[in-house]
C-alpha cells in the first residue's frame, strides 16, 4: 500500500516570500503521479500542480514548482512571491499509473498561512 | 463550465435518522468518487464508480451505500447518521487512467444533532 507522508502541519510565510512544502511517500511502484492539492478555507479542493514520475524534469505551474526526487521518494512544492490567496490546506497525493479508477493517496496536509 | 456539483452545501440531520447527499457533473468522467474529511484531516476514499461498477473501499462502514444512476448523478445515501458521521463529504470525479487528478465538487458539510 502506499503511503503519503507531509510532516509540517501548520507552516506560515510573510507576503511576497518564498516558502516549501516537504511531502514524502513510500511505493514500490515505478509509474505514478503525484499531485499537489490546494483547498482554500471553506472552498472547493482544486490542482495545483502534477508530476509524472516518469519524467525527470520538475513541473511547474507559475508561482509554483516541485522538488520531485525519485530516489529518495520526495516530492515538495515550492511557492514563490506568497500572496494572501495561497492562504490554504495543501494536500500532497499519490496515485498509480496502472489501472482503472485510480485512487488518489493523500498526505495529512499542511496548513499554510501568507500573513500580510 | 464544465463542473461537479454538490448538493446541499449544508445538511443538517437527527441522529438515526437518513440522508442522502447528490453529487452531479458535466464533465462526462466515467469515474466518481465520495471521501469523507473531517475537521484538518486528509481526505478518506468511501468507495467510487468506474461506469457502474461500484468499488467500496474495506474500511468503510455498512452504514454508507451510495448509487449512481447514470453517468452525471451520484448519490450518498447514510442510513442511520451517528455524531462520528459529522463531516465534510467530497464528491470527485476523472477520467480512467490518464492521471490527470480529480476535479472536486465543493463539499457538503454534514451535521448531526
Amino acid at each position: 500500500a502506499q503511503t503519503v507522508t507531509q510532516s509540517q502541519p501548520e507552516m506560515s510565510v510573510q507576503e511576497a516570500e518564498t516558502v516549501t512544502l516537504s511531502c514524502t511517500y513510500d511505493t514500490s511502484e515505478n509509474n505514478y503521479y503525484l499531485f499537489w492539492y490546494k483547498q482554500p478555507p471553506s472552498r472547493q479542493m482544486i490542482l495545483v500542480i502534477r508530476q509524472e514520475a516518469y519524467k525527470q524534469q520538475n513541473a511547474t505551474e507559475n508561482r509554483f514548482s516541485v522538488n520531485f526526487q525519485k530516489a529518495a521518494k520526495s516530492f515538495s512544492l515550492k511557492i514563490s512571491d506568497s500572496q494572501l490567496g495561497d492562504t490554504a490546506m495543501y494536500f500532497c497525493a499519490f496515485m498509480k499509473r496502472a489501472g482503472y479508477g485510480n485512487k488518489l493517496v493523500f498526505g495529512a496536509g499542511t496548513i499554510l498561512r501568507v500573513k500580510s | 463550465d464544465a463542473m461537479v456539483i454538490q448538493n446541499p452545501r449544508y445538511q443538517v440531520t437527527q441522529f438515526g435518522k437518513p440522508v442522502t447527499l447528490s453529487c452531479s457533473q458535466t464533465l462526462n468522467h466515467n469515474v466518481m468518487y465520495w471521501y469523507q474529511q473531517k475537521s484538518s484531516q486528509a481526505p478518506k476514499l468511501l468507495f467510487h464508480y468506474y461506469d457502474k461498477d461500484f468499488n467500496n473501499e474495506a474500511d468503510t462502514p455498512d452504514n454508507f451505500q451510495s448509487r449512481r444512476p447514470n453517468t452525471s448523478f451520484c448519490f450518498l445515501d447514510i442510513r442511520s447518521p451517528g455524531l462520528g458521521d459529522a463531516a465534510m463529504y467530497l464528491c470527485a470525479t476523472s477520467r480512467a487512467g490518464e492521471g490527470y487528478g480529480y476535479t472536486f465538487g465543493s463539499g457538503t458539510r454534514l451535521t448531526v444533532v
